[in-house]
């Protein structure tokens, strides 16, 4: 039961455009998303976060948008840069737990 | 240190052996969290600790998986009588508070057994 998913495994986009990474969550008791991202052999390194009281997080050249009707995510980087060029993972928890629920990951690619 | 460690980075083992993966949290972090990673897929919770509350085990595979953490710092997990599908990357996190707290992972253990 994959609780979260991604469904574009992979992403690639042209220097100075925007990058628009998607996620979507079955679990109507999530109330807190983050975005990871992940170089090979190196653990993910957190991006950004929101919780479910809000729609919009900002920060920098990254924005998450979070539609809760819809039970979706998505994470956009503007303007993106090659080394952004790596895997991002979308990931929910609940307010009663810790626990992170990760989606599958989406090979973000930024040619110069 | 300033991040999360792990030890070893690779370890390969043989199918049956018994293995130890080591983590060291962030100074001070009272929440650690095992993940794993196999080949592919996004990360799959194992367990966590938070102070001295009994651990959350619900994430483990099989009975062969276990871990401990000493206080609030080391954690060890360990993987009896390995199997194939064992092999993935196994991640540490620790985190300064309970709930909402950022998530920070150390570099990974990727086990292979053979």
């Amino acid at each position: 039961d994959q609780q979260v998913k991604q469904n574009s495994p992979s992403l690639s986009v042209q220097e100075g455009r925007i990058s628009i990474l998607n996620c979507d969550y079955t679990n109507s008791m999530f109330d807190y998303f983050l975005w990871y991202k992940k170089y090979p052999a190196e653990g993910p390194t957190f991006l950004i976060s929101i919780s479910s009281i809000k729609d919009k997080n900002e920060d920098g050249r990254f924005t998450v948008f979070l539609n809760k009707s819809a039970k979706h995510l998505s994470l956009h980087i503007v303007p993106s840069q090659p080394g952004d060029s790596a895997v991002y993972f979308c990931a929910a928890s609940e307010s009663s737990g810790s626990r992170l629920t990760f989606g599958e990951g989406t090979q973000l690619t930024v040619n110069p | 240190g300033a991040g999360v460690s792990q030890s070893p980075s690779n370890k390969v083992t043989e199918k049956g052996k018994d293995v130890e993966l080591r983590c060291d949290p962030i100074s001070g972090h009272t929440a650690l969290y095992w993940y794993r990673q196999r080949l592919g897929q996004g990360l799959e919770f194992l367990i966590y600790f938070q102070g001295n509350s009994a651990p959350d085990k619900s994430g483990l595979p099989s009975d062969r998986f276990s871990a401990e953490r000493t206080g609030e710092s080391v954690s060890t997990l360990t993987i009896q009588r390995t199997q194939q599908e064992d092999s993935a990357v196994y991640l540490c996190a620790s985190s300064g508070q309970t709930g909402f707290g950022t998530q920070y992972f150390g570099p990974g253990t990727r086990l292979t057994v053979l």
